[in-house]
């Protein structure tokens, strides 16, 4: 069964403070994981997508690496900010846009 | 600014009723999809379309239907609500079948069935 594990479920830093979160898949066939930022009350919205042969992908403080032989992937946020409290979700794409979601971590950046 | 919208936010009903959900997009995508977010889950796949007269079942298609008329619009209806379809339920579209299509999200609707 394909699936997509998150750890850890919930997290709170320190304003300013780095973390990294920790995602693991089973599922097969694999075309691509994306992470994805979810504030309260919104829909997801894209961070990174990385495909196979990609290693590390950056967007401005939030970069994510791929280890495609482990199956591992992480997303670490630099210098946080309040405005990254918010619930992220890896999710992998298997072809065709059909997309297994993780259970998601909840961020809560405490000023 | 092209957008995906939902209609309504927020809904409650009563067990057996039937109850419409909208979802409009105006980025002329081809691809429409719905899903569910319940705690301990990631989302689900309910139904989705790669263009207009055509619809598929996902993973939790069950007690669900969804008709793509034009491309904009992909109602989702539940014919007889039940409480175990209280939910958030989110759409989504996306333009081409490329894997590396980004999924665009709309802002949910909470329904709660009672």
């Amino acid at each position: 069964k394909n699936q997509v594990e998150q750890s850890p479920q919930s997290l709170i830093i320190l304003e300013g403070k780095n973390c990294t979160l920790q995602c693991n898949y089973t599922v097969s066939p694999f075309s691509n994981l994306r992470w994805y930022k979810q504030d309260t009350g919104r829909g997801p919205v894209s961070l990174t997508i990385m495909t196979f042969s990609e290693n590390t992908k950056s967007n401005g403080r939030y970069t994510a690496t791929l280890d495609a032989d482990t199956k591992q992937s992480s997303l670490h946020i630099t210098a946080s900010q309040l405005s990254d409290s918010a619930s992220y979700i890896c999710v992998v794409n298997t072809g065709f846009q059909k997309l297994v979601f993780g259970t998601g971590t909840r961020l809560l950046v405490s000023p | 600014d092209a957008e995906i919208t939902q209609s309504p936010r927020h809904k409650i009903t009563e067990t057996g009723r039937q109850v419409t959900l909208a979802c409009h997009q105006t980025w002329n995508h081809n691809n429409m999809f719905w899903y569910r977010q319940d705690l301990g889950h990631g989302l689900r796949l309910i139904h989705y379309s790669y263009g207009v007269q055509d619809t598929n079942k996902g993973e939790v298609s069950d007690g669900y239907s969804v008709s793509r008329s034009n491309t904009e619009d992909l109602p989702l209806t539940l014919e007889s609500a039940a409480s175990s379809q209280t939910s958030v339920y989110f759409c989504a579209s996306s333009d081409t079948g490329l894997s590396t299509d980004t999924q665009y999200f709309g802002p949910g609707t909470r329904l709660t069935v009672l």
